[in-house]
């Protein structure tokens, strides 16, 4: 096990809704980046927050946003849901924010219906 | 920017035979590269990666992989197959101290008995 804790581990919603996803990072990581994984495809960046701070984000509207808190626990926001944006969604922590050595969560499976 | 092809969506083997799952880059400029595991209901695992510096770069469980610039390739290969390789296995790039990751589409492996 990793370490990193993500909850839900599954959520259903509607179309329209929004959905707030937490996730624990690994204890003495001050970095924690997030992905989507759709079904049968690689994970996509999203974002990334390092120490509190947005460090970098990936090509995804801004009805997708977060926060790190200062024991750097992280939220992953996500506004006005479309059926597309059914999908895994990934979090993973690190020391700093080079991808060195990322240790990911299980992941929560959120289903838009 | 930088990107990854997995050129097999899936590879079957037997159990005790090598397994062979190839992975072209494509980068502007020196990447780090990856190969990550990930098993049902869990998460992304590290298997090895790639920095600059040994081109053959060996992981855990019996995993290696060589980083080839000449055909932009960084192939993942195991002697010797077991059941518990059964899973999704992504290659994956990042630039170096880039702040993501970019995947691969992934490979599934099954391992007959």
């Amino acid at each position: 096990e990793t370490g990193v804790t993500q909850s839900p581990t599954h959520l259903i919603k509607t179309r329209g809704q929004q959905v707030t996803l937490r996730c624990s990072s690994q204890s003495g990581h001050n970095t924690v980046s997030w992905y989507q994984q759709a079904l049968g495809q690689g994970p996509q960046f999203i974002f990334q927050y390092y120490r509190e701070e947005e460090n970098g984000r990936g090509n995804f509207p801004p009805r997708f946003s977060g926060l790190q808190f200062p024991n750097y626990s992280s939220e992953l926001n996500v506004n006005a849901l479309e059926l597309d944006d059914s999908a895994l969604y990934l979090c993973a922590s690190s020391f700093g924010r080079a991808n060195e050595k990322l240790f990911f969560g299980s992941g929560t499976q959120l289903s838009v219906l | 920017a930088q990107s990854v092809t997995q050129l097999d969506s899936h590879v079957s083997v037997s159990e005790g035979t090598p397994v062979l799952l190839r992975c072209n880059y494509s980068s502007s400029y020196s990447p780090s590269l990856f190969w990550y595991v990930q098993h049902p209901n869990k998460g992304l695992q590290l298997l090895l990666k790639y920095t600059s510096a040994a081109t053959l770069v060996k992981g855990i469980n019996g995993f290696e992989a060589e980083f080839k610039k000449s055909e932009t390739s960084f192939h993942l290969t195991k002697p010797s197959a077991h059941m518990s390789d059964a899973a999704e296995y992504f290659c994956v790039v990042s630039g170096s101290n880039d702040y993501k990751l970019s995947f691969g589409a992934g490979t599934t492996v099954t391992v007959r008995a």
